[in-house]
């Protein structure tokens, strides 16, 4: 069966350090999508990346970066440097690859502390 | 880039009404639209998809009689909540999925409030 899980369920940092966000997932599709979201406090999903399962190089993003590790099921986001407004709810998920069944993790609820 | 919007942003109304709330995708067509409910400082939860000219297939545990899900054109899908309840309130969130390249596309979400 499919499933995201997103361990940290909250995480507070100082401005400027980096913060790694945990996703692990599970699947029995050898074809799949891995995502990444952000929700800020006024409720909009907003699209970070997606990332297919034959794609396992890393990506940087400006301060954002992922780490693909089909090895260990894992998907990690980190934010370098971090900013108050990095402060939202960030979800990892999971979709086939007809896009129809989409997974989403529990969320990290992630402060920057000015 | 593809938008995808939602109407109402929010609503608010009386016990025992019906709330209509639409999702558009404004510059893409979409043939699968997905609707989904959030309960604050929780995941999202996939309540039905809906297929352009078909009815909608709705997750298990989900009414299907109080939770209408209409997906008249290519662009619009609308979720109608049938004589709301307080337990109604939540944040709704569509999704639609391009046409041809299969993306997905989120609106900005509709926040109930049931009195």
């Amino acid at each position: 069966a499919q499933k995201v899980t997103q361990a940290q369920t909250e995480i507070s940092v100082v401005e400027k350090e980096d913060v790694t966000l945990d996703c692990v997932y599970e699947t029995r599709d050898t074809t799949y999508y891995l995502f990444w979201y952000k929700q800020p406090p006024s409720g909009e999903l907003v699209f970070l990346i997606r990332r297919n399962s034959f794609d396992e190089q890393n990506e940087i993003s400006g301060r954002y970066s992922w780490n693909f590790q089909k090895s260990t099921s894992s998907f990690n986001f980190t934010i370098t440097a971090s900013q108050v407004v990095d402060s939202a709810v960030y979800f990892c998920a999971l979709s086939d690859y007809t896009g129809n069944q989409f997974y989403f993790g529990t969320g990290t609820s992630l402060t920057v502390i000015p | 880039g593809a938008v995808v919007s939602q109407h109402p942003s929010r609503v608010i109304c009386k016990s025992g009404t019906s709330v209509k709330i639409e999702c558009r995708s404004l510059d893409f067509q979409a043939t699968t639209m997905f609707w989904y409910r959030q309960f604050p400082k929780q995941s999202l939860m996939l309540m039905a998809t809906s297929n352009e000219g078909s009815k909608a297939t709705y997750e298990q545990g989900v009414e299907k009689d109080k939770f209408l899900i209409n997906h008249a054109s290519l662009t619009l899908s609308t979720l109608t909540v049938t004589s709301a309840h307080p337990e109604d309130s939540s944040f709704y969130i569509c999704s639609a999925k391009r046409q041809n390249t299969g993306e997905l596309f989120f609106g900005e979400g509709s926040r109930l409030t049931v009195l």
